[in-house]
């Protein structure tokens, strides 16, 4: 199985800050990595797939970078409902895997 | 718009069975793979199984495998999960989620439904 290292696993910011979620995969997945939003009690919402695209309807502060094994989520400008639990999920290969997930919460 | 709303969610002793449903809306519900995944109380995501579109591939993760079986009806727009065999740390709340793309990933998820495992 194909894991997924996530970091940090939480992080205190300000509005209006630019923050950065890293995801680390054990081994090549092509490119094939998504990022998922999780508010408290709802489920998660598809942000970012293929590494770097963004999904319909998601604002343009939210974009994705990286290739090989090392992928990154970045927030370029916090906003109060951005503050939320960030995952990153490899789809190159079953079983699907997350990464443990990154808290975001204000400071 | 794309809808999915998951039931059949419940209480149940250790080595008891449940079967969930996800009934989908807003697309050619057969033209898609479907997923169930899970969270733990406080934990974290966990894929759990997918089913093709004609519903004649399926996949499991190991810690399902063989005590859960995926399985949807077309006709009806409707996924399942049997779950058989269920223990203490099978209690989560269950998504489905539609698979987009190729390969596929999770695109639009469900509410979800909380299944307890507990004597």
């Amino acid at each position: 199985d194909i894991q997924m290292t996530q970091s940090p696993s939480s992080l205190s910011a300000s509005v209006g800050d630019r923050v950065t979620i890293t995801c680390r995969a054990s081994q090549g997945i092509n490119n094939y990595l998504a990022w998922f939003q999780q508010k408290p009690g709802k489920a998660p919402t598809s942000l970012i797939y293929a590494a770097s695209s963004l999904q319909s309807g998601v604002p343009s502060k939210f974009s994705g970078s990286g290739s090989g094994t090392d992928f990154t989520l970045t927030i370029s400008s916090l906003e109060p409902e951005d503050f939320a639990t960030y995952y990153c999920q490899q789809y190159n290969s079953y079983p699907r895997t997350f990464g443990q997930g990154t808290k975001l919460e204000i400071k | 718009e794309v809808q999915l709303l998951e039931s059949g969610g419940g209480l149940v002793q250790p080595g008891g069975s449940l079967r969930l449903s996800c009934a989908a809306s807003g697309f050619t519900f057969g033209s898609y793979a479907m997923s169930w995944l899970r969270q733990a109380p406080g934990k974290g995501l966990e894929w759990v199984s997918v089913i093709s579109g004609s519903g004649d591939v399926t996949s499991y993760a190991d810690s399902v495998k063989g005590r859960f079986t995926i399985s949807r009806d077309n006709s009806k727009s409707a996924l399942f999960l049997q779950m058989n065999s269920l223990r203490a740390d099978d209690t989560a709340v269950y998504y489905c989620a539609k698979q987009v793309g190729s390969p596929g990933f999770e695109h639009c998820w469900g509410h979800g439904t909380l299944v307890t495992v507990s004597s």
